[in-house]
């Protein structure tokens, strides 16, 4: 296990197109988060699963979007109908659940989407 | 709504010199304060975390609940420190989710 990884590392396509991007999180973490960077700015929260359960969303996460994580494992982030604001990096993390301490959120490298 | 305000986008400094990267944030309760770091070409790891009271290749940072802020200090800058830094924020202990970055400060040591 090298970590959390994140496929495909770039991609470039046409504004009103979809595209799927998928994360595998370290495997014996059970949150996992997606977060949005675009130039100039820190990652911005998107959304995080627990297990399977979508618990949140942010505002950010325009009805285009959608996220699954159907067994608990791999997630997808899908988003249909790109416009240009939507080129970004997108990251994912995953944690574990361990009491109430802080759980590190270990971040994969990102899908750098251009939309052309 | 919670906000981290990182002044400085750029900070550059001689190799030996003191750094200090500044760190502001707003925010109702009790929150847990990071600092996250990005070397070139790497992913985005964990630095130092405030309820640790750790010091990491040499940084530390303090939370100043009356000033809201989590200052990232170093007394020797090294050229590999040279990275991406990024302020973080999550809510209180227990909630343990989403993570509130700032904008980055990006530092450059010089030889």
């Amino acid at each position: 296990d090298t970590g959390v990884s994140q496929n495909p590392r770039h991609k470039i396509t046409k504004r009103g197109q979809n595209v799927t991007f998928r994360c595998d999180p370290i495997s014996e973490h059970n949150r996992l988060y997606w977060y949005r960077q675009t130039l100039g700015q820190g990652p911005e929260f998107l959304t995080y699963f627990q297990n399977e359960a979508q618990l949140e969303k942010s505002r950010l996460l325009s009805d285009r979007f959608s996220a699954e994580r159907p067994k608990g494992s791999f997630s997808t982030l899908e988003i249909q109908r790109t416009e240009q604001g939507d080129s970004a990096m997108y990251l994912c993390a995953s944690s574990e659940t361990t009491g109430i301490t802080y759980n590190e959120q270990f971040f994969g490298p990102g899908t750098r989407l251009t939309v052309l | 709504a919670q906000r981290v305000t990182q002044p400085e986008k750029l900070l550059s400094v001689f190799k030996g010199a003191p750094v200090e990267l500044k760190c502001n944030y707003s925010y109702s309760g009790s929150p847990e304060l990071f600092w996250y770091v990005q070397y070139s070409r790497q992913r985005l790891q964990l630095l130092l975390r405030h309820i640790s009271r750790e010091s990491i290749k040499g940084f530390t940072a303090d939370l100043n609940k009356g000033e809201t802020s989590f200052h990232l200090k170093k007394p020797f800058a090294q050229e590999e420190d040279s990275a991406m830094y990024y302020c973080a924020l999550s809510g209180e202990r227990g909630s343990n989710y989403k993570l509130t970055f700032g904008k980055g400060t990006l530092l450059t040591v010089n030889p």
